[in-house]
């Protein structure tokens, strides 16, 4: 258990639809990442923030948004959702803004757009 | 732009050693990580190497060569539990932030 957490553990929708990935990071870490890994593929870096502020961005299309609120827990929100969006989506902590190299994982939110 | 490339698929028999080597092309490089990922399952560390050399961690090494822009990673004394996929991570410098790319990874088999 890394201590990341997030939800719902899965998620299954209809195209066009917008849904919300919650995550809260470790006790005491400020930093969160979030990831999408569609089927058989690799960790594709959607966004990054800190103490509340945007720091980093990926390919994350504009369908898609993020904050991270005043306690740090994060959300993911996706919207007019197509089939491709189908993915494993996850997001990380460390504890400062650096991408330090230990990134800690949270068990990850299936997202199946049908 | 940067980028990673591992081997896609990997298979080795149970107490051997295997070798997953990560090259990468990426500026303002700072380190490679190694990431374990059985199916279904989160990312976990499992290495990360800033200089040139070996770093150890039981049965698993990570070795890096930044001149020749070069790593791997080692298994020893192979077990079941060892089939996931690896992924080699890279820290760079990114519009004065710091970010990590993931390689596609390696999907490791462990045969009887």
């Amino acid at each position: 258990d890394s201590g990341v957490t997030q939800t719902p553990k899965h998620l299954i929708t209809a195209t066009g639809q917008r849904v919300t990935l919650r995550c809260s990071p470790r006790s005491g870490d400020l930093s969160v990442y979030w990831y999408q890994q569609s089927l058989d593929q690799g960790l594709q870096f959607l966004i990054q923030y800190y103490n509340g502020e945007e720091r980093a961005k990926g390919n994350i299309l504009e369908r898609f948004s993020a904050q991270q609120f005043p306690d740090l827990h994060s959300e993911l929100n996706l919207s007019s959702l197509e089939l491709g969006d189908s993915a494993l989506y996850f997001c990380a902590s460390t504890p400062t803004e650096s991408s330090y190299n230990e990134q800690f994982f949270g068990p990850g939110t299936r997202l199946t757009v049908l | 732009g940067q980028s990673l490339e591992q081997p896609s698929e990997v298979t080795a028999v149970e107490g051997a050693i295997v070798q997953i080597n990560c090259t990468y092309q990426t500026s303002g490089f700072y380190g490679l990580s190694w990431y374990q990922q059985h199916d279904g399952g989160a990312p976990t560390f499992l290495s990360y190497n800033a200089l040139d050399g070996l770093e150890e961690t039981g049965r698993f090494s990570s070795f890096l060569s930044r001149s020749d822009s070069y790593g791997y990673l080692l298994l020893q004394e192979l077990q079941m539990k060892d089939s996931a996929s690896y992924f080699c991570a890279v820290r760079e410098d990114s519009g004065g932030y710091q970010k990590v790319t993931f390689g596609t990874g390696t999907k490791l088999q462990v045969i009887p």
